[in-house]
C-alpha cells in the first residue's frame, strides 16, 4: 500500500538552529499538508500546499516556517530558528483530492529543541 | 471557531467488552473522519462519514454520523488488545484547495487481556 515517508524520524537540535523536515508524499497525490502534535495536545494544522503554492497557513506558521516542493517528489518543512516550543511531532500528509475523503499521514518526525 | 470534543478522554476495558466513544461538534459539519493513532506513529484513516444518519461498518467497528451532523460515534464490539490506541475524530474545514482538518483531543483506549 502506498505510504507517506518522513525523515528523519527523530531530530534533536539546539535552540536557534535551522531544521528541515522531509516528506515524500504518495506519488499521485496533489494536496500536501503539515500538521504538528505537541505531547498531550490536539493535532494542529500548520499549512496546506497545492499547485506549488501555499493554500492556507495557520497562525502557528509564522515567518520562521517555510515549505517547499523542490523536485516534484519531496515536500519539506523548514524552521529557520527553532524555539523550545517548536518541540513536537510533525506529520506530513497528502491526499488525492482536497482532503474531503481522508488523508494519508506519514509516521512523523519527533523534533526536540534543547 | 468550530470545536470538536471527544469523550471519554480515557477508557480502559477488558478484552471482549463492547465500547462506544463519542465526538461532538459545536456546529454542523459536512464530513467527519475517524483516525486511529498508535504511539510514535501518524494517524491512520479508519473511515469518513458524510451523510447525516449514515452508519458505516469496518469489521468490529461501527461508525455513526448523527442526523443533525453535529455528532458521531464509534462503537467497537468484542474489543481485542490490538484495538488499543488513540481514536481521533477530525472534521474537514476550509474550502477550495484547502481542506485542513480540525481535530479532537482523542479517546485513549486500552484493552487489557
Amino acid at each position: 500500500e502506498p505510504e507517506v515517508t518522513q525523515t528523519p524520524s527523530h531530530q534533536v537540535t539546539q535552540m536557534g538552529q535551522e531544521v528541515i523536515l522531509r516528506c515524500v508524499p504518495i506519488s499521485n497525490h496533489l494536496y500536501f499538508y503539515w500538521y504538528r502534535q505537541i505531547l498531550g495536545q490536539k493535532v494542529e494544522f500548520l499549512v496546506s500546499f497545492y499547485n506549488n503554492e501555499i493554500s492556507e497557513k495557520s497562525e502557528i506558521f509564522d515567518d520562521q516556517f517555510s515549505v517547499e516542493r523542490p523536485d516534484g517528489s519531496n515536500f519539506t518543512l523548514k524552521i529557520r530558528s527553532t524555539k523550545l516550543e517548536d518541540s513536537a511531532m510533525y506529520f506530513c500528509a497528502s491526499s488525492e483530492s482536497p482532503g474531503y475523503y481522508g488523508y494519508t499521514f506519514g509516521s512523523g518526525t519527533r523534533l526536540t529543541v534543547v | 471557531t468550530q470545536l470538536l470534543e471527544q469523550s471519554p478522554q480515557f477508557l480502559s476495558i477488558q478484552e471482549g467488552e463492547n465500547l462506544t466513544v463519542y465526538c461532538n461538534s459545536s456546529s454542523v459539519f459536512s464530513s467527519l473522519q475517524w483516525y486511529r493513532q498508535e504511539p510514535g506513529e501518524g494517524p491512520v484513516l479508519l473511515v469518513t462519514v458524510v451523510t447525516g444518519g449514515e452508519v458505516k461498518k469496518l469489521k468490529r467497528l461501527t461508525f455513526q454520523f448523527g442526523d443533525a451532523r453535529k455528532d458521531s460515534s464509534l462503537h467497537i464490539t468484542a474489543a481485542q488488545t490490538g484495538d488499543t490506541g488513540l481514536y481521533l475524530c477530525a472534521l474537514s474545514g476550509g474550502a477550495g484547495n484547502n481542506r485542513k482538518l480540525i481535530w479532537g483531543l482523542g479517546t485513549s483506549l486500552a484493552v487489557n487481556p
